[in-house]
């Protein structure tokens, strides 16, 4: 069984400054893990994936991501946030490619001027 | 291309009534999932179809809520006798392999 935690309902932070989301799971096997974003009466897009090839991964928008299998963790990151990174973060898990996603309950990203 | 759409966007009903939500998947895509998003909560999974094996239905929270999917196109929600309780946005999303693309929802407001 998949589960995954997100700490963290909400998270503030100034514009410009590091965007940490944080994001653990526990997989029985080897997961396939996602970021997706869901801005203001949208649906999910699709921000980043960990499929295992490279650790760490980029996504659009200049966000990454770094799986870390020791720490069961695949925590979301951005250098300098923008006004426009306001939106709803949702981590993903799945044990492989033809299943469902387990998702986290999903972290607010307020980005304050 | 054509990404994933969902009709209606909003939907009103009253208490009691039987609403249908439909899915257009993106073209090619085998896998068909359907989820449901409460308001401030996360997401939901409900039902999920993989070309022609016999679907997921693990997520359905009871036999009010069914779904059916022709081939590897259309799907369609039903909600019957629909209660406040199912009142949520209605996510549906298709995938070729692992990773999954949305739609923008059917708002669901029972009043």
């Amino acid at each position: 069984a998949q589960s995954v935690t997100q700490l963290g309902s909400h998270v503030s932070v100034s514009e410009g400054a590091l965007v940490l989301l944080r994001c653990n799971y526990s997989s029985s096997v080897p997961p396939y893990l996602f970021w997706y974003v869901q801005y203001p009466n949208q649906g999910l897009q699709l921000l980043l994936k960990y499929t295992s090839a490279a650790t760490l991964v980029k996504g659009i928008n200049g966000f990454e991501a770094e799986f870390k299998k020791s720490e069961t963790s695949f925590h979301l990151t951005k250098p300098s946030a923008h006004m426009s990174d306001a939106a709803e973060y949702f981590c993903a898990v799945t044990p492989s490619g033809y299943s469902t996603l387990t998702f986290g309950k999903g972290t607010m990203l307020l980005v304050s001027p | 291309g054509a990404g994933v759409s969902q009709s209606p966007s909003n939907k009103v009903t009253e208490k009691g009534k039987d609403v249908e939500l439909r899915c257009d998947p993106i073209s090619g895509h085998t896998a068909l999932y359907w989820y449901r998003q409460r308001l401030g909560q996360g997401l939901e999974f409900l039902i999920y179809f993989q070309g022609n094996s016999a679907p997921d239905k693990s997520g359905l929270p009871s036999d009010r809520f069914s779904a059916e999917r022709t081939g590897e196109s259309v799907s369609t929600l039903t909600i019957q006798r629909t209660q406040q309780e199912d009142s949520a946005v209605y996510l549906c999303a298709s995938s070729p392999l692992a990773e999954q693309y949305f739609g923008p929802g059917t708002r669901l407001t029972v009043t």
